[in-house]
């Protein structure tokens, strides 16, 4: 079975520095897709950065970007510049090639301080 | 814009009365999921659907059944609520493995965080 490890179940960063979460998991399969969500206070779960993990290059979207090591098995993300509104709980994601369910972390809360 | 709306933000029941939620999606995606999030445990799935009239349990199904009729809507059922299903409830849709093209990320509605007294 899969599994999604985050062992950061809280961090903190100042605004404008750059802070790393933390996300291992566990899977036999080749071919998978992992992501990151970010869920803010009383708001709606978003999608933040999607790897596939056929692709070598690590993805980015503007601040957010990850480091993927597929030998580790390990999907972090890195946010720089980090904003006010980035405070949330974020989500490591998991899913394998088919019609099965997201594996999801039990997610970590950030808080940016001014 | 992919939206996913869930009937209710907020809901208070009695011990023992049966709860529907509602989650319509309008994307014509196929799959559906129902989650709850509980603080610790992170998000827990309860079913899902890949197909209208088809379902499949997820980790923690007791308690609860599922309802879909049409593509677009996916229904909780809570057939006797109790106090331990406080929580929140989350809904999600998806496209079909085969018709993502690779996307097989998941749509969030806003959730409804239901009490039970």
């Amino acid at each position: 079975a899969q599994t999604v490890t985050q062992s950061q179940p809280e961090m903190s960063v100042q605004e404008a520095e750059t802070v790393t979460l933390s996300c291992t998991y566990d899977t036999s399969e080749n071919n998978y897709y992992l992501f990151w969500y970010k869920q803010p206070p009383s708001r709606q779960m978003i999608l933040v950065i999607r790897q596939e993990a056929y692709k070598q290059q690590n993805a980015t979207e503007n601040r957010f970007s990850v480091n993927f090591q597929k030998a580790a098995k390990s999907f972090s993300l890195k946010i720089s510049d980090s904003q006010l509104g980035d405070t949330a709980m974020y989500f490591c994601a998991f899913i394998y090639s088919g019609n099965t369910p997201l594996v999801f972390g039990k997610g970590t809360r950030l808080s940016v301080i001014a | 814009d992919v939206k996913v709306t869930q009937s209710s933000r907020y809901l208070v029941k009695r011990t023992g009365e049966k709860v529907f939620l509602e989650c319509v999606q309008d994307m014509d995606h196929e799959n559906m999921f129902w989650y709850r999030q509980d603080p610790g445990l992170g998000l827990r799935l309860i079913y899902f659907s890949y197909d209208v009239k088809m379902k499949e349990k997820g980790d923690i199904p007791e308690g609860y059944s599922v309802s879909r009729e049409k593509k677009e809507r996916f229904s909780l059922i809570l057939e006797s609520a109790s106090t331990n299903q406080t929580s929140m409830y989350l809904c999600a849709s998806s496209l079909r493995a085969g018709l993502a093209g690779g996307r097989y990320e998941q749509y969030f509605g806003p959730g409804t965080r239901l009490t039970v007294t």
